[in-house]
């Protein structure tokens, strides 16, 4: 198994532009989150999802968009970039149900710079 | 104010030595999770636990859910032990979504 797959591992981007995150699983995992992690700072959840189909906010979703058409896949869009979109991002994934918790798996990251 | 609060922020111990890494929480939690992010960046788990202690080779986490404490212990550090380790927390009723602390950078000299 590949695990967590992300791409890009790195990308530089000017403001304005946007771009898509990539992020794959191939556990059969039906949750699956995207993170930023910013110097000195605890990670923190951009948006998740329960299933495909089905994805709600997390603690900083501003800027950003997601889709979940099938299991295996969980981009993240990047409207009009802004330097605090400077960051790296991580997508992890979990088999968890409503009321159960998991370990999650982490992809390796992408590192985002907005100039 | 950060429900996972982890001590200390930077540690260095030589070679041999016996760390412990801290972790407080806030919040009624379902589990407990340690994780190690490697200096290229990755993070894997090392622990989820809800109670008592889990020990796998040279790494002990304990938890007192009365205190909502956490202690992730190296026993006989080594410098690929140097990593940020990341304590991170389960709430009640929360799905498996996770709150983080900011990390503890160790560094093990030789």
């Amino acid at each position: 198994n590949a695990g967590v797959t992300q791409t890009p591992k790195f990308r530089i981007l000017k403001i304005g532009q946007s771009m898509t995150l990539q992020c794959a699983q191939d556990m059969n995992h039906n949750y699956m989150y995207w993170y930023r992690q910013d110097p000195g700072m605890g990670l923190k959840l951009i948006y998740y999802s329960v299933g495909a189909g089905i994805t709600d906010k997390g603690e900083v979703p501003n800027g950003y968009n997601v889709s979940r058409s099938t299991t295996e896949d969980f981009p993240l869009r990047l409207e009009l970039a802004a330097p605090s979109q400077t960051s790296v991002y991580f997508c992890a994934s979990s088999y968890s149900g409503q009321y159960s918790t998991d370990t999650q798996y982490f992809g390796p990251g992408t590192r985002l710079t907005v100039l | 104010k950060n429900e996972v609060e982890q001590s200390p922020q930077n540690l260095t111990a030589q070679e041999g030595e016996f760390i412990t890494i801290n972790c407080s929480y806030s919040v009624g939690i379902s589990a407990l999770h340690w994780l190690q992010q490697h200096p290229g960046g990755g993070i894997v788990s090392l622990f989820m636990l809800s109670s008592g202690k889990k020990k796998h080779g040279r790494l002990i986490a304990t938890i007192n859910i009365q205190e909502k404490h956490s202690s992730l212990h190296i026993t006989a550090s080594h410098p690929r032990d140097s990593a940020v380790y990341i304590c991170a927390v389960t709430p009640h009723l929360a799905g498996n979504q996770f709150y983080f602390g900011t990390g503890t950078s160790l560094t093990v000299i030789p």
